[in-house]
């Protein structure tokens, strides 16, 4: 696609469900970037894939998060019992090479 | 502990001024760093990235600097118009890919 899709753009849920955040990054970008922008922080890194796989998972909060990468494109963030400080707006960004960062426009999760 | 510190965090000035953000980094040994720009509902767009290798980039009204010795960038701004009006983020490399971001600087042009 011509950008970095992401969907869905905003997601309510309950304390305690299980959610799923997609990322459509740019055709032939081989590396992937999740991030996580909490109310008035900078953004945190959350994972990293080069390909479908991640050399560095450091960033995910806590066992409750997880990613994958199929085919080299699509990402799917998946937070299982959502908890209220896991609401933040997720950024996906993905590059060609080191420098050439394209960001989607976010999703914006709240967990009431 | 803050790795990124942006000041001000907030700045608002009449359309035409010139301007200067700051942004402070405690590590020395940084691969580059970059200067981002995020509107409302949108994504973050890369504006300018320096080198470490280098002092500074230009684009346009843009000129951005960094000083690693004393963990300093700044981005300048010439004749500022409403459309600058965004908020304004740098992020710094320790590796070739994991970013490590500040907080922002919200920059509100006045028409």
């Amino acid at each position: 696609g011509a950008g970095v899709s992401q969907s869905p753009s905003n997601k309510v849920t309950e304390k305690g469900k299980d959610v799923e955040l997609r990322c459509d990054p740019i055709s032939g970008h081989t590396a992937l970037y999740w991030y996580r922008q909490s109310l008035g922080q900078g953004l945190e890194f959350l994972i990293y894939f080069q390909g479908n796989s991640a050399p560095d998972k450091s960033g995910l909060p806590s066992d409750r998060f997880s990613a994958e990468r199929t085919g080299g494109s699509v990402s799917t963030l998946t937070i299982q019992r959502t908890q209220q400080e896991d609401s933040a707006v997720y950024l996906c960004a993905s590059s060609l090479d080191r420098y050439g960062y394209t960001f989607g426009s976010g999703t914006r999760l709240t967990v009431v | 502990k803050q790795e990124v510190t942006q000041i001000p965090a907030a700045l608002s000035v009449p359309e035409g001024e010139n301007l200067v953000l700051n942004c402070s980094f405690t590590d020395s040994a940084i691969y580059n760093l970059q200067w981002f720009r995020q509107d409302p509902g949108k994504g973050l767009t890369s504006l300018l990235l320096i080198q470490s290798s280098q002092r500074e980039q230009t684009s346009g009204r843009l000129n951005a600097s960094l000083d690693k010795s004393s963990g300093r960038s700044t981005l300048y701004i010439a004749a500022s118009q409403p459309g600058d009006s965004a908020t304004y983020l740098c992020a710094f490399s320790r590796s070739n890919y994991q970013l490590i971001w500040g907080a922002g600087t919200k920059l509100i042009i006045k028409p």
